[in-house]
């Protein structure tokens, strides 16, 4: 049984930085062709994707945030880990991870429950 | 990268069969065959309902279908069930991944 499971701050200041850690079971992150994404939903608002990592480090990040964002991969601990910097209210959001494994590479398979971040002073 | 196009509500009576289109362009949608659909009900996560453009997941209804025509992904309900009220989402693989606005089917 594939689990992901979301934790992290549930309030953060503008300015700082956001860090989010996804601890997954069920799988391995070295097992070629697998990945795991971040994907968040602002509150009332559509899903936007974040970033993912595959098994081999490579790294993907939206376009419009590359810039503050940040994934590493713990294989040995089961964990990923986002960074996002330079935190603004609109990115209060609840941020979810994702399970992309090769049978379809495609798409995120698996999700965590997601978990509530509010950016507020 | 924009995000892609669904309607923004749709509805039917249960037992009928509605489409929720997605539309993007030749660089997402129509460049690659990895169309993803995804059902939200309220404070739940995502689950996937269609990936691949057309493959269903073990577990889900084969009521559920997925297709692909040039730039535009459709997903099909039939049979429509109380429990298909839900917000639908599209995301497409274009070297990143882009999802739809998403779309409110209301089952009357």
């Amino acid at each position: 049984q594939i689990t992901l499971k979301e934790s992290g701050p549930t309030l953060v200041k503008p300015t700082q930085t956001l860090t989010l850690t996804c601890a997954f079971s069920g799988f391995s992150l070295s097992t070629t062709g697998v990945g795991v994404g971040w994907i968040r939903q602002s509150p009332g608002m559509a899903l936007e994707w974040l970033a993912l990592i595959y098994w081999d480090d490579d790294k993907r990040y939206s376009p419009s945030l590359k810039s503050r964002l940040t994934i590493t991969k713990d294989t040995s601990k089961n964990h990923v880990v986002l960074t996002m910097t330079n935190m603004d209210p609109v990115d209060t959001a609840t941020y979810f991870c994702a399970h992309s494994p090769l049978y379809a590479s495609g798409s995120f398979y698996n999700w965590g429950q997601g978990t509530l971040v509010t950016v507020s002073s | 990268q924009s995000a892609l196009t669904q309607p923004r509500s749709v509805s039917g009576s249960p037992g009928q069969s509605i489409t929720i289109s997605c539309t993007g362009t030749s660089s997402d949608i129509g460049g690659y065959n990895y169309v993803s659909w995804y059902q939200q009900h309220p404070d739940k996560a995502p689950k996937v309902m269609i990936y691949d453009v057309s493959k269903r997941p073990s577990g889900v209804p084969d009521r559920f279908s997925g297709s692909k025509s040039g730039n535009t992904a459709s997903l099909t309900i039939s049979g429509l069930q109380a429990e298909d009220e839900a917000d639908y989402y599209c995301c497409s693989y274009a070297g990143t991944w882009v999802f739809g606005g998403g779309t409110k089917l209301t089952v009357l």
